[in-house]
C-alpha cells in the first residue's frame, strides 16, 4: 500500500514553455501531499504543500505564480512549472502522507525537467 | 529555525560490517521520526519510522530514538554493497505538516 506516481518520469522542454507534472496516489487517498525539488548533490528542498480543495502553500522564496499547484481530487495533485528557464531544470518529486493522514510520507519516482 | 542535522559522510565500512547512522534534532516536542534511504537518480524510499523512546528494528535495520538527548539514529547490520545509498532523516517538528530532512548522509559498503 501508499503507492504514489508520478508522470512524466522524465521530460525536456525549450526555454519559455509550460510544463505539467501530476503526481498520484495509487491506493490510497490524500488530502495532503508535497512537492520538492532537488539539485545534483544537494539534498530535498520543499517547495510547497498542497491541499485538497484549497490553494497550496509555498515555503519561502518559492514563486507561487511561476509553480502553479493544483490538488483538485484526492488522488491527483499537478505541479506546472510556467515559462520554464534553464534554471528550473532540477529533479522534482512529490510525496503524499500515508493512508488514515499518517506521518509517514511517500513519495514518488520523481521528474527530471531538463529546459534547454 | 527548526532543523535537522546528519554528517554528510561518506560513511565506508566493510561488507558484513554494522553501519551506524545519526542524526540531531532542534525540537525537543518533536513526535514522528523518519529514516530513507535515497539511492543516486531515484526518490527517497521511506525505510523505518520511529516515536517512541528506545529501538524498533526490521530487520537488518534498528531505528534508535532518545528523546531528551534530541538524537535518532539508524543501525544496519550485515551491511551489504546494495546498502550503499544516502540516508535521509526525517523528523515531523510539531505546527509543521510536511517533514523536515536532514541533508543525508552517504554510505558506502565496500566488497
Amino acid at each position: 500500500g501508499a503507492v504514489v506516481s508520478q508522470h512524466p518520469s522524465r521530460v525536456i522542454c525549450k526555454s519559455g514553455t509550460s510544463v505539467k507534472i501530476e503526481c498520484r496516489s495509487l491506493d490510497f487517498q490524500a488530502t495532503t501531499m508535497f512537492w520538492y525539488r532537488q539539485f545534483p548533490k544537494q539534498s530535498l528542498m520543499l517547495m510547497a504543500t498542497s491541499n485538497e480543495g484549497s490553494k497550496a502553500t509555498y515555503e519561502q522564496g518559492v514563486e507561487k505564480d511561476k509553480f502553479l499547484i493544483n490538488h483538485a481530487s484526492l488522488t491527483l495533485s499537478t505541479l506546472t512549472v510556467t515559462s520554464a528557464h534553464p534554471e528550473d531544470s532540477s529533479f522534482y518529486i512529490c510525496s503524499a502522507r500515508g493512508p488514515g493522514g499518517s506521518d509517514e510520507q511517500y513519495f514518488g519516482p520523481g521528474t527530471r525537467l531538463t529546459v534547454t | 529555525q527548526k532543523e535537522v542535522e546528519q554528517n554528510s559522510g561518506p560513511l565506508s565500512v566493510p561488507e558484513g560490517a554494522i553501519a551506524s547512522l545519526n542524526c540531531t534534532y532542534s525540537d525537543r516536542v518533536s513526535q514522528s521520526f523518519f529514516w530513507y534511504r535515497q539511492y543516486s537518480g531515484k526518490s527517497p524510499e521511506l525505510i523505518m519510522s520511529i516515536y517512541s523512546n528506545g529501538d524498533k528494528e526490521d530487520g537488518r535495520f534498528t531505528a534508535q530514538l532518545n528523546k531528551a538527548s534530541q538524537y535518532v539514529s539508524l543501525l544496519i547490520r550485515d551491511s551489504q554493497p546494495s546498502d550503499s545509498a544516502t540516508y535521509l532523516c526525517a523528523v515531523r517538528f510539531t505546527g509543521r505538516r510536511a517533514l523536515t530532512f536532514g541533508s543525508g548522509t552517504r554510505l558506502q559498503v565496500q566488497p
